[in-house]
Parts: C-alpha cells; structure tokens; sequence
C-alpha cells in the first residue's frame, strides 16, 4: 500500500531533549516536506527536500533540522525542544515539486508535547 | 501580506443538500489551487486541483470553482453525506513552488 508513515504518533517530552520524528514513504517521491499544524492556523511548512541530499528552509525552520540522506526517509529533528514547538506535525511527499501541481500525501501526523 | 481565508465556524448541512465551503485569497496570485480533507487526527487527503486558467473542476459528487478576479474558491459538495463529515482545507500555490494553506473548515453533516 502507497503511504507516508510517521512514528510516533504521540510524543511527550521535557524541554531541550532532543528527539527525532522519523517521516518515511515508500512511492519513490522526489519531493518530501514536513508541516506543523496549529489551532486556528493553516499548515505551516517547516522544511522541505526536492530530493536526496538537498533540503529548504520553509516558513518555520527555526528551531528544526532536517535530513535527506535517502529517497525514503526524511527526518525531522529537534535539538532542544521548547514549549512553543508543541504542535501536530505531518510529513508529505509528492512525486515532483509542488510546483508541478502534483498533489501531497501526507502521513498520519505527531502530535508532539514539549512540556 | 498574504492571506487566505476559510470559514472558521463549523458549517451545519442537512444531508441530501449542497455544502459549499469558500477559500478567500488577498495579495496573492496562484497558480493552481488544492482542496483536502482532513478527519480528526489524521493527515489531510487531497481531493481535487484547479489550475488559474480553469473556472470548474468535478470529481463525482465534488465541484471545485476557481474565480481570478474574485479571489475565490467554492467547493461543493451534492447531495451530501454524513460521511462527508470532515475538515475541508484550501491550498494555494503559486509558480515558485511555494504553498499557503487555509485553516480549514469544519462541515457537519446531520441526518
């Protein structure tokens, strides 16, 4: 089955630990991005790579860092989590840039809690 | 700066009626336009894509409209379904790769 598959789905964690979101899709995509989620707000990108080895900042990247080592996988790491960095957190991929039109699948979602 | 705006408050709709949600843009000149679901605690799903230069898109009992000169999206939904029930999000994206995203709004189908 064609998916994009986030773990954990859950997470609580304790300021400035530093965890690893792991995002990774088995439809050969080119294109993989990472979005935080807010009340209220629309989906906010964070990060987004066009394909191994190259990564972008989004919107939102202070904070995150990000690796694209393989086609796959794309994770999101947070080196010293604060409070404002509890969010949802989705991936997406896409088999070209956004900008061709090509539609995102999204992952399942982390919603994480810095406490 | 730009902005897109979604009915915030939830829509009510009887079922067997039309729901129509609206994606309003400012200062903003799209490409193309997206509409996704999304079900409580679950990743968006994409529905249908409209590019600037088409004014309606259908996809079964789904019609997208896209007006340049408004600065707006309508989806419809016909004869509608309590399994319609979802969170209906708009996203914008322009030529440079870049993608804006509405907040969303909820739609409630009743029986």
């Amino acid at each position: 089955e064609a998916q994009v598959t986030q773990n954990p789905r859950y997470l609580i964690t304790v300021t400035g630990k530093k965890l690893t979101v792991t995002c990774s899709q088995n439809m050969n995509h080119e294109y993989m991005s990472w979005y935080r989620q807010d009340p209220g707000l629309g989906l906010r990108q964070i990060y987004y790579s066009m394909n191994v080895e190259v990564t972008d900042k989004g919107d939102v990247p202070e904070g995150y860092k990000v690796s694209r080592k393989e086609k796959r996988n794309f994770p999101l790491i947070l080196e010293s989590p604060s409070p404002n960095q509890t969010s949802l957190y989705f991936c997406a991929s896409s088999l070209e840039q956004t900008g061709s039109n090509e539609k995102l699948f999204f992952g399942s979602g982390t919603q994480l809690s810095v406490l | 700066s730009q902005k897109i705006e979604q009915n915030s408050e939830a829509l009510n709709i009887q079922e067997g009626k039309t729901a129509t949600l609206t994606c309003n843009y400012t200062n903003y000149s799209p490409a193309y336009l997206q509409w996704y679901r999304q079900d409580p605690g679950r990743g968006p799903v994409f529905l249908l894509l409209i590019r600037e230069n088409e004014k309606e898109k259908r996809k079964e009992r789904l019609k997208v409209t896209f007006d340049t000169t408004l600065k707006q999206s309508l989806f419809h939904i016909t004869a509608s379904q309590p399994a319609d029930s979802a969170t209906y999000l708009c996203a914008l994206g322009n030529s440079n790769y870049q993608l804006i995203w509405g907040a969303g709004t909820k739609l409630i189908i009743k029986p």
